[in-house]
């Protein structure tokens, strides 16, 4: 069965600190994959995407994504987290045009 | 261009009472997707549309249906609202999943069914 997975309901981040939110999958075949932002009280932005080539992905806001497919994962990360970050963020597959979403990681960055 | 738009951004119904969201883009999109959000559980997908003019059920079509008016417009319709149907609703729209950039949500309607 296709799925998304977000193991972490929350991440917390010293701000400044390097973040990482963690995204595995399950499809057979080659997938796609997104990562979409969603802000209080916001609806959601895409942040970036995996489609083929390069494993790392550069996305908006300087986050960034690596696809390892040996280890079926699409983890997201950003070098140096900002207080703004502060968001829930979702992992998205797409098969065959219906896109499979992750259940959300909160990801909280402390001043 | 305005992107995607929904209305209304709030409701409160009664259980029984029947209501339709409404979702337009100007962005020339041909595929539309209506999802639900709740704590927890992510966006699930309840309707979408490949096209103008054809529409298929996602993972929780029960209790709604859809019209795909035309290319710009995808509405959700509750017949008969339940409180388990009390969440956020998202639209969305998308060009090309390949070469886009992803889908385009609107802003979401808030539905309370007392």
């Amino acid at each position: 069965a296709q799925s998304v997975a977000q193991p972490e309901d929350q991440v917390n981040v010293a701000e400044g600190n390097p973040l990482t939110v963690k995204c595995t999958y399950s499809v057979s075949g080659n997938p796609y994959l997104f990562w979409y932002v969603q802000y209080p009280n916001r609806g959601l932005q895409f942040l970036l995407k995996y489609i083929t080539g390069d494993n790392l992905v550069k996305g908006s806001y300087g986050f960034e994504a690596e696809f390892n497919k040996s280890q079926t994962s699409f983890h997201l990360k950003k070098p140096s987290a900002l207080v703004s970050d502060s968001a829930l963020y979702f992992c998205v597959m797409d098969s065959n045009y219906q896109l499979i979403w992750g259940a959300g990681t909160k990801l909280i960055i402390k001043p | 261009n305005a992107g995607v738009t929904q209305t209304p951004k709030f409701q409160v119904l009664k259980t029984g009472q029947s209501m339709t969201l409404q979702c337009a883009q100007d962005m020339n999109h041909n595929s539309m997707y209506w999802y639900r959000q709740d704590p927890g559980m992510g966006l699930r997908l309840i309707y979408y549309s490949a096209s103008e003019g054809t529409t298929d059920k996602g993972e929780v079509p029960n209790g709604y249906n859809v019209s795909r008016l035309n290319k710009r417009e995808f509405s959700l319709r509750l017949e008969s609202a339940a409180p388990s149907q009390t969440s956020v609703y998202f639209c969305a729209s998308l060009n090309d999943v390949t070469g886009g950039e992803g889908q385009y949500f609107g802003p979401g309607t808030r539905l309370l069914v007392l």
